[in-house]
This record gives C-alpha cells, structure tokens and sequence, in this order.
C-alpha cells in the first residue's frame, strides 16, 4: 500500500519568505508524487508531479519539489511566499494497483503573513 | 488544458431524499473517473474509481447501494447519494484522467458541497 505524510497541518509564513511543506511517502513500488493545492470551496489544483526522471521538478506559480529516494520525501518549496499563496496544500502518492487512483496526505494549511 | 466540470456546486436537501451529482470531462475522454469525499478540515478519501462501461470499484467501507455509480460514456460519470442523511454531507470531488495521456495525471472537478438537513 502507498501513502504520504505530510508534516504540519499549518504552517505560517510572512511574505517573501521561503515556503517549505513537508511530504514523506511510503511505496512498495517507484511512487508517482504530486503537489495539489486546494482554494476555499474549491476543487484541487495540481502544482506539480514526479513520475520519473528528473528529482527536481518544477510546477506552477514558481513551486518546486524534489524528489528524494533516500529520504522518502518529496518536500515542496517556493523561494518567495506571495499572499495569494494561502490555501490548503495536499501531497499525493498514485497507486498503479488502484488504476492510479491517488492517496492523499491530510493537507497543510499554509497561512502567509504580511 | 483538460478541464472538467462538476455539478452542482452546492446542493441543500432533505432527509431521505437522493442526490445525483456529476462529473463531465469537456475537453477530453477519461476511461477512469475517481470519486472523493472530503470532510471539514479533513484530507480527500477515495470512495469509488467509477470505469466506462462497467462497474464501480468501491474502497473499503463505502457503500455501493448507497453511493450508486454510473460512468455510461467517456465524458461523463454520476454519484447518486440515496436516501441522504445529515451524516453525508459533505464536500464531494470527482477528478477524470485523460486516457490519451499519462493516466496518472488526475483533473479535479470544483466539488460539490452536500448538506443533508
């Protein structure tokens, strides 16, 4: 079975300041990753995925993530916060057994301070 | 890019009643449509991965006389809520993949707010 952690419900940052959300995953098979952010009321987003090839990947809105076998993780990061990137941020593992159906972690709110 | 709708955004119903939401894809075909509840404060759980043409697979714990399925084309897949209660509302999430592309990209629908009164 796959799943994700995601370390810290909220995080707090003030704008232009560096964005750093915690994922970890657990697969038994290469893991597909994604970054999904959420807005109030809304449906998900994706920032960016991880399939194969390159760790460092590279999404929308100057977000980023690295893929690291090592550690498990697949931290999401942006250099400079902005206001607007408040929202609710979901780290996601695809399970090829479940049709790619996708398993989420339980989110992190991220609050950007001015 | 690949956009699909989902409807109604919000609905208010009563006790006993049932609801049926659905989930288009417009601008692509989606052999595969997933079907999530989210709870407040809560992360998406998967309920049910609704195949064209055949029937849905339901995870763990979800009734399937309950959530009925219907996935009748490659662009449109249904969830009826049956006999709803004030225990199912919630915020329901479809989400398609493109089967001319990387299944493992999902497109989400806005979601469909559900309050059982």
């Amino acid at each position: 079975a796959q799943s994700v952690t995601q370390l810290g419900s909220h995080v707090s940052v003030s704008e232009g300041a560096l964005v750093l959300l915690r994922c970890n995953y657990s697969s038994s098979v290469p893991p597909y990753l994604f970054w999904y952010v959420q807005y109030p009321n809304q449906g998900l987003q994706l920032l960016l995925k991880y399939t194969t090839g390159a760790t460092l990947v590279k999404g929308i809105n100057g977000f980023e993530a690295e893929f690291k076998k090592s550690e498990t993780s697949f931290h999401l990061t942006k250099p400079s916060a902005h206001m607007s990137d408040a929202a609710e941020y979901f780290c996601a593992v695809s399970d090829p057994n479940s049709g790619y159906a996708l398993n989420f972690g339980k989110g992190t709110s991220l609050l950007v301070t001015p | 890019g690949a956009v699909v709708s989902q409807h109604p955004s919000r609905v208010i119903c009563k006790s006993g009643t049932s609801v049926k939401i659905e989930c288009r894809s417009l601008d692509f075909q989606a052999t595969t449509m997933f079907w999530y509840r989210q709870f407040p404060k809560k992360s998406l759980m998967l309920m049910a991965t609704s195949n064209e043409g055949s029937k849905a697979t339901y995870e763990q714990g979800v009734e399937k006389d309950k959530f009925l399925i219907n996935h009748a084309s490659l662009t449109l897949s249904t969830l009826t809520v049956t006999s709803a209660h004030p225990e199912d509302s919630s915020f329901y999430i479809c989400s398609a993949g493109d089967r001319e592309k990387a299944k493992n990209i999902q497109y989400f629908g806005a979601g469909t707010r559900l309050s059982v009164l």
